[in-house]
């Protein structure tokens, strides 16, 4: 069974930089896992931030960045707010039609 | 602007059926996939698997397969995912996205199933 892993919490003081990432049980993340990262709120569905590790959506903030890092996905929150404080999850694509999200991040602005 | 509209809460006994919708519109129903995804509560997000509306083909991730149904009315620009055999920990709010094959981009609110007896 294909397990992501990310890191389960992160803290980081506002206006400040941090980066999450998302590693797959089956090695080496490339551009295609077509990653895709997404910020929950509490009491919130799900919302779509970036896709295809790199692209943004059009409604997805000029701080938030996707890229690949070492041998994962990762994202990357510039100039945090503090409205950035949510749960984020990554999603990868396996061979076969088959999709699979990380733990999660809980992401505290502190 | 696409939006995905679910339907509302279900309260279910152990070994019951639910069959929750999730209605598009602004955009073409089947030039786009649709996924749906389980969150119990308090925990993460489990991929249930996707429909192709324009072929009706459908994947789900093995965890599911004996388990959901996935279906479309293309008159009606509807979704539909279908649980068999409710236990009480199925317990979870499930949501619907439209995206691609690789991708979700905008999802539905989410439709809450509470199974109890």
């Amino acid at each position: 069974q294909t397990v992501v892993t990310q890191e389960p919490s992160l803290t980081v003081s506002p206006g400040g930089t941090v980066t999450l990432t998302c590693a797959s049980s089956t090695g080496t993340v490339t551009s295609g896992y077509y990653a895709n990262w997404f910020q929950q709120k509490p009491g919130q569905a799900p919302r779509a931030l970036i896709f295809s590790t790199y692209n943004k959506h059009s409604w997805t903030p000029a701080r938030f960045s996707g890229s690949l890092l070492g041998d994962k996905a990762a994202l990357t929150l510039s100039g945090v707010q503090p409205e950035d404080e949510a749960d984020y999850y990554c999603l990868l694509y396996y061979t076969g039609g088959q999709l699979v999200f990380g733990g999660g991040t809980s992401l505290t602005v502190l | 602007q696409v939006q995905l509209v679910q339907s509302g809460v279900e309260v279910k006994r152990p070994g019951a059926s639910v069959k929750v919708s999730c209605k598009t519109s602004g955009y073409t129903l089947s030039d786009y996939y649709i996924h749906w995804v389980r969150q119990a509560p308090g925990q993460g997000l489990e991929w249930m698997g996707w429909i192709n509306p324009n072929s009706g083909a459908t994947t789900s991730a093995p965890k599911f397969e004996d388990w959901v149904t996935l279906t479309r009315d293309t008159s009606t620009n509807t979704v539909y995912m279908e649980v068999n055999s409710l236990r009480s920990d199925d317990t979870a709010i499930f949501y619907c996205a439209y995206g691609d094959l690789f991708y979700m981009a905008v999802w539905g609110k989410g439709t809450t199933v509470a199974v109890s007896s």
